[in-house]
């Protein structure tokens, strides 16, 4: 079955820089969400999506934004970026449907900032 | 404010033997809270998922119970093995249908 994909799944990045990540829920999921999860931490809420729209915002920098497109992927974008960005970004995507609740999580990107 | 909590310190435990792990939850009531597994550098997997109105939940050597008075979910790996060492998080569904975790509770299997 198919499951939630990140690209890339390293990304290294000096201070100040840019970084997109992408992901691509499953088929037919109408959420995606965004975590952030430092070592040693749980996963962070970032940001959500519900049918391309924005639907919940977590604690998720100024310098960081997210879109989700016409197809479902999703791309977060992260500029001006600090050391303290480096962590580990999952994507997950749900649905919505009757009896429906968990959510599916990708493998991730580690970001590393240098 | 709303949360949920898990004990951060790490488990070690003995293969064969059951892990509990405990996840509690203060100033609301859920209507029902999940269990993930995540493994190292791995995004976290869907393990169960129990209702305020059930006490029990099983799937093969895992159970999940929710008590309510307690506020209180118990999450049990019984006859563990090396393969079941993972970090276990508790996590529940808040407003805007976004999921919010526990902290998460390192189990260690020894052979």
């Amino acid at each position: 079955a198919a499951g939630v994909i990140q690209s890339p799944r390293h990304l290294i990045k000096e201070k100040r820089e840019t970084a997109t990540l992408k992901c691509y829920p499953i088929p037919r999921h109408d959420t995606v969400y965004w975590y952030q999860q430092g070592p040693g931490q749980d996963p962070q809420f970032l940001i959500s999506f519900y049918e391309k729209m924005q639907s919940d915002k977590g604690s998720i920098p100024d310098r960081f934004s997210a879109q989700q497109f016409s197809d479902y992927h999703s791309e977060l974008n992260m500029s001006s970026l600090e050391l303290g960005d480096s962590a580990l970004y999952f994507c997950a995507s749900s649905w919505r449907g009757e009896g429906s609740t968990e959510a599916f999580f990708g493998q991730g990107t580690r970001l590393t900032v240098v | 404010s709303q949360k949920i909590e898990q004990n951060s310190e790490a488990l070690n435990i003995q293969e064969g033997k059951t892990a509990t792990l405990t996840c509690n939850y203060t100033n609301y009531s859920p209507a029902y809270l999940q269990w993930y597994r995540q493994d190292p550098g791995r995004g976290p997997v869907f393990l169960l998922l129990i209702r305020e109105n059930e006490k029990e939940k099983r799937k093969e050597r895992l159970k999940v119970t929710f008590d309510t008075t307690l506020k209180q979910s118990l999450f049990h790996i019984t006859a563990s093995q090396p393969a079941d060492s993972a970090t276990y998080l508790c996590a529940r569904k808040a407003a805007g249908n976004k999921l919010t975790f526990g902290g998460g509770t390192r189990v260690l299997v020894k052979p």
